[in-house]
This record gives C-alpha cells, structure tokens and sequence, in this order.
C-alpha cells in the first residue's frame, strides 16, 4: 500500500525559504505512470493546488500561477522523495501542506500533512 | 483560471440523501474528482473520474456530471458522513489541477 509522509520545519520566518520533503514508501516514485503534487490549506480554509512533478526522464513541472515564480519542485529517485521548495514567505504561506501522487488528473493517496507557520 | 464552485454548506437528516453541486463551465467534459475531509485529518478520494468508487468507499456514495454541474450523491446519510466535500478537476488548457472551495456536510 503506497503511504506518504511529510517532512520539514514547522515554522519558518518571513521572507526566508519553505522546504519540505514527501517521502515515499510501498511503491516506486519512478513509476512512469504518475506525477506527484504538493495542495495547502490555510487553517479554516480550503485546498490550493500548489503543483506537480513528473517523476521520470523530463521531470516535467507545473505550478499554480499565483506561485509560479516562488515555488520549485524537485525529486530524488534514490530517496524516494520529492521535495518543494517557496521562497520569500509571508503569514499568507502558513497552511498545512500535504504531497499526494498524482494518478491522471487526481490526486490519491495523500500524505497525513505537516503544518508550517510563518511567524518571526 | 477554471473556477468550480460549491455551496459553503449543505445540511440533512440522518437516513435522507444528500446533494452536493459542483459548478464550472462545461465541467461535463472533464473528469471530477470527489474528496472527503474530516476534521483534523488529510482528505480522501471519495469518487473519481465523475462516477467510480475506489476501493472501501461505500455504494451509498456516488457522482454524476453533466452539462456545468457535476453531483456528488450520499444515500442514506450517517452521521459519520459529516465532513467537508471537495470538488476537483485538472485544466487541460492551463495544465492546473482546480478544487472548488468545499462543502460542509452537516448531519442534523
């Protein structure tokens, strides 16, 4: 059964840089066959897509354009993970953040979530 | 941007069935994904491509999606079905994955 787990600071400063890292366990993160994404929820809020990575040769990414120009996305086969990364963060980026695999155009399973505050 | 559209909040009685609507334009040419979650705890693929159930999610709980509505169908509602319902689709033409903003499900 494929699990995903989160993991990463739970708080980060304004204006310094969000990582996370989702690792992978019960199953290849090579798999040809799927992308794997990164959705937030602010607390009380709803989900927002952040974006999807391609796990094989082109490593294809797409972003949600609100984030487009903070957000990289990266993976590494030989761990199993895929990694996010937002720079410049505000109050406004404190949300839970959960990875989830990418099965055609839906998202399943999801990792538990870890929740990051930006707070100085 | 594709936008979907949910109602903030549906209510029903135990054993009665429960609609949740999922508004966007043309969304009956898309696939629609359904997620359940509970308080406290990551969603959950409840229904995909429109209609199919994964694997352990009840018959009670089905999809459709025609035309600019797209419906997620709770039969015989239970209280442990109370939670928040998310609509999803993937924009082809932008190449982004859309969630309307939810639904609470209240069990009275």
């Amino acid at each position: 059964q494929l699990q995903l787990q989160e993991s990463g600071p739970g708080l980060v400063k304004p204006s310094e840089t969000l990582s996370l890292t989702c690792t992978v366990s019960g199953g290849s993160i090579s798999s040809s066959t799927y992308y794997w994404g990164w959705i937030r929820q602010p607390p009380g809020k709803g989900l927002e897509w952040i974006g999807s990575i391609y796990s094989s040769g082109s490593r294809s990414t797409y972003y949600t354009p609100s984030l487009k120009s903070r957000v990289t996305m990266s993976v590494d086969t030989s761990k199993n993970q895929f990694s996010l990364m937002l720079t410049s963060v505000t109050a406004a980026d404190t949300a839970v953040y959960y990875c989830a695999r990418t099965a055609t155009t839906m998202f399943d399973p999801w990792g538990q979530g870890t929740l990051v505050t930006v707070s100085s | 941007s594709y936008v979907l559209t949910q109602p903030p909040s549906v209510s029903v009685a135990p054993g009665q069935t429960a609609r949740i609507t999922c508004g966007g334009n043309n969304i009956g040419s898309k696939s629609v994904h359904w997620y359940q979650q509970k308080p406290g705890q990551a969603p959950v693929l409840v229904v995909y491509d429109d209609s199919d159930r994964p694997s352990g999610i009840p018959e009670r709980i089905s999809g459709s999606n025609s035309g600019n509505t797209a419906t997620l169908t709770i039969s015989r509602v239970e209280a442990g079905d109370e939670a928040d319902y998310y609509c999803q689709v993937w924009d082809r033409s932008s190449d982004q994955g859309v969630f309307g903003g939810g639904t609470k499900l209240t069990v009275l």
